[in-house]
């Protein structure tokens, strides 16, 4: 597509529940990055796939987060066990060429509620 | 490790007078240094970077960053603001030469520009 696309756009779930946000990166890129945005601060990186692979997960912030990419296009962010201090817009971005062309396209992000 | 500061929530101007954002840095090593601009409802959006060079660095829309290393500063400035660039500012930093999407944000800077 012409441009990063997260879907859904907003979800409302109950604490406890499984949810999963994909991201579908711009055509091409293989560098794909998912970063939680709270309200009032910047966002923060979560998890970043090289190719299929996750090359740095440093920023999950526990098990309950996991993400995959298993085609090396469309990823997934996946939370089990949501807890209301999950709510945060959840931003996926891709970069061209490997990562290191310094420029990443962000979606318009997923905004989560977990009641 | 890294961190980026932005000391101002707000930064109101009139329209067609000089606008600067603020933003300064700690890095242990060579600083790698972004600019991203949220407009309502949309995605974040790539300025400009700094990586090496001239401290002087050009980005889109008319925006441009000075890089000062006895500073430690990256002001994001623009020499006559308009309207439509009422937005929220993030000045940004990378720890990593080859990872320039795994960014540490600020916590944004919101700019008003008023007619």
């Amino acid at each position: 597509g012409a441009g990063v696309s997260q879907t859904p756009s907003n979800k409302v779930t109950e604490k406890g529940k499984y949810v999963e946000l994909r991201c579908d990166p711009i055509s091409g890129h293989t560098a794909l990055y998912w970063y939680r945005q709270s309200l009032g601060q910047g966002p923060e990186f979560l998890i970043y796939f090289q190719g299929t692979g996750a090359a740095d997960d440093s920023g999950l912030p526990n098990d309950r987060f996991f993400a995959v990419r298993p085609e090396g296009s469309v990823s997934t962010l996946k939370i089990q066990r949501t807890e209301r201090g999950d709510s945060a817009m959840y931003l996926c971005a891709s970069m061209a060429s490997g990562g290191n062309t310094g420029e990443l396209f962000f979606g318009e992000g997923s905004r989560l509620t977990v009641l | 490790a890294q961190s980026v500061a932005q000391p101002e929530d707000q930064v109101n101007v009139a329209e067609g007078n000089p606008l600067t954002v603020k933003c300064t840095y700690s890095v242990s090593g060579n600083p790698y240094l972004f600019w991203y601009v949220q407009y309502p409802n949309r995605g974040l959006q790539f300025l400009l970077k700094y990586i090496t060079g001239d401290n002087l660095v050009k980005g889109s829309y008319g925006f441009e960053a000075e890089f000062n290393k006895s500073q430690t500063s990256f002001h994001l400035k623009k020499p006559s603001a308009l309207v439509s660039d009422s937005a929220l500012y993030f000045c940004a930093v990378s720890p990593e030469l080859d990872s320039w999407g795994k960014l540490q944000f600020g916590a944004g800077t919101q700019v008003v520009v008023t007619p």
